[in-house]
């Protein structure tokens, strides 16, 4: 069965850097995209980035484009999000989700804290 | 970005029940292709989100016929014929018709 397991979060303080990952697991990871969402604490979900099948395209929210950086090692079925300036507002639960245009996030992880506070 | 919003935020519903919750989308989620990108998503207590019904009424694999989806326009609607404790948790609804995905505030489901 899809198996995603997050992994890297912590606390972290302004202006620092977190890559988390994703390690996947009962699909054939090269075959589709890959999603990051979040969660801040008591809130709602909210998009935050994407990456095609091949890793060539990358797709990200407003909020992080430009300090947030989606990846894949398809050879290691891993999904990575590094993220650098990190603002207290990045605090939240971060779950990778597997994606296609046919089924859009049809398998969620348990997702990991990262927490941005000095 | 389009804009998700739901109603009601949250209900209570005694089991055995029916429960709705509505959807509306700021802007078609008609693709070219004529798929509707509205899906529906629920979070258990201490759960990751989970799929339930995807282009507005196609349930996801494993969930209960009980769950049903249905449009009209840009508003859009979760049906329970009969909730179960189970049920309970927050009810998403989401468009993927164009990045970024947006989702609506959520609907808390409690059990009377």
């Amino acid at each position: 069965q899809v198996q995603l397991v997050e992994s890297g979060g912590g606390v972290v303080q302004p202006g620092g850097s977190l890559r988390l990952s994703c390690a996947a697991a009962g699909f054939t990871f090269s075959g589709y995209g890959m999603h990051w969402v979040r969660q801040a604490p008591g809130k709602g979900l909210e998009w935050v980035a994407a990456t095609a099948y091949d890793g060539i395209k990358q797709f990200y929210a407003d909020s992080v484009k430009g300090r947030f950086t989606i990846s894949r090692d398809n050879s290691k079925k891993t999904l990575f999000l590094q993220m650098s300036s990190l603002r207290p507002e990045d605090t939240a639960v971060y779950f990778c989700a597997k994606g296609s245009r046919a089924v859009a996030l049809d398998y969620w992880g348990q997702g990991t804290l990262v927490t941005v506070s000095s | 970005d389009i804009v998700m919003t739901q109603t009601p935020l949250s209900l209570s519903v005694t089991p055995g029940q029916p429960a709705s919750i509505s959807c509306k989308s700021s802007q078609s989620l008609l693709h070219s292709d004529g798929k509707t990108y509205l899906y529906w998503f629920v979070q258990k207590p201490g759960q990751s989100p989970q799929l339930l019904i995807y282009e507005v009424s196609t349930r996801f694999s494993g969930v209960p016929d009980r769950f049903s989806g249905t449009e009209s326009g840009t508003d859009f609607t979760l049906k329970i014929s009969r909730v179960e404790a189970e049920d309970v948790g927050v009810y998403y609804c989401m468009q993927s018709i164009q990045l970024p995905y947006t989702f609506g505030p959520g609907t808390k489901l409690e059990i009377k």
